[in-house]
């Protein structure tokens, strides 16, 4: 069974910091995928990665995907409260379909 | 946005009583899953079709019944409601394969008293 690790569970920090999420395994994946989800809201694909090493970036957001497939992460430059929500990372190339972490819950106080 | 509904978006019921949530889609992917969603636990797939009448199981399967009788809908039936269900369910759809991304709808937030 593939499991994904998220770290930090929850975080919570003032506007206009940084922040490094993170999305771990032991397992190898063909893609990796982060969603945003808001309260009351479905999750909300941010981007997908595919290739080791690939770095792809979203306005103030940055994704990488590890080089061996295995992990990715998920930076955030300056920090706005409108980045507030649960981060979740799923992982692709299981037998059973995408492979979800927990999520990482982000609080940024004005 | 994946054009994704689910309905009902809320709904309360007794325990023992027959439930069936809806997802539409507009997009004619192929795949669709029914996850559940609880504090601790993440996103669990219950359910998933890989085509018309193709269903499979997922994680936690046990006390629900899917169908799909046409691309664009698929039915989540908890036959006989407990209240270990109470929990958001969320549809998605994936365009051709198993792995590819997955878009979700709005969700149906279930309460079994």
């Amino acid at each position: 069974t593939q499991l994904l690790e998220q770290s930090p569970q929850f975080l919570s920090i003032q506007e206009g910091e940084n922040l490094t999420v993170y999305c771990n395994s032991s397992s190898v994946f063909s893609s990796l995928q982060w969603y945003r989800q808001e309260p009351g809201e479905g999750p909300v694909l941010l981007v997908t990665v595919v290739t080791g090493g690939e770095v792809k970036k979203l306005k103030r957001l940055t994704f990488q995907f590890g080089d061996a497939r295995k992990d990715s992460s998920l930076h955030i430059t300056a920090a706005q409260p409108g980045d507030t929500g649960l981060y979740l990372c799923a992982g692709g190339g299981g037998a059973d379909g995408l492979t979800f972490g927990k999520g990482t819950h982000l609080i940024i106080q004005p | 946005d994946a054009g994704i509904t689910q309905s009902p978006r809320h709904k309360v019921t007794e325990t023992g009583t027959p439930v069936t949530l809806r997802c539409h889609q507009t997009e004619n992917h192929r795949y669709m899953y029914w996850y559940r969603q609880d504090p601790g636990h993440g996103l669990r797939l219950i359910h998933y079709s890989y085509g018309v009448k193709d269903t499979d199981k997922g994680e936690v399967s046990d006390g629900y019944s899917v169908s799909r009788s046409k691309t664009e809908d698929f039915l989540l039936t908890l036959e006989s409601a407990t209240s270990s269900q109470t929990s958001v369910y969320f549809c998605a759809i994936s365009e051709a394969q198993f792995t590819d991304t997955q878009y979700f709808g709005p969700g149906t937030r279930l309460t079994v008293l």
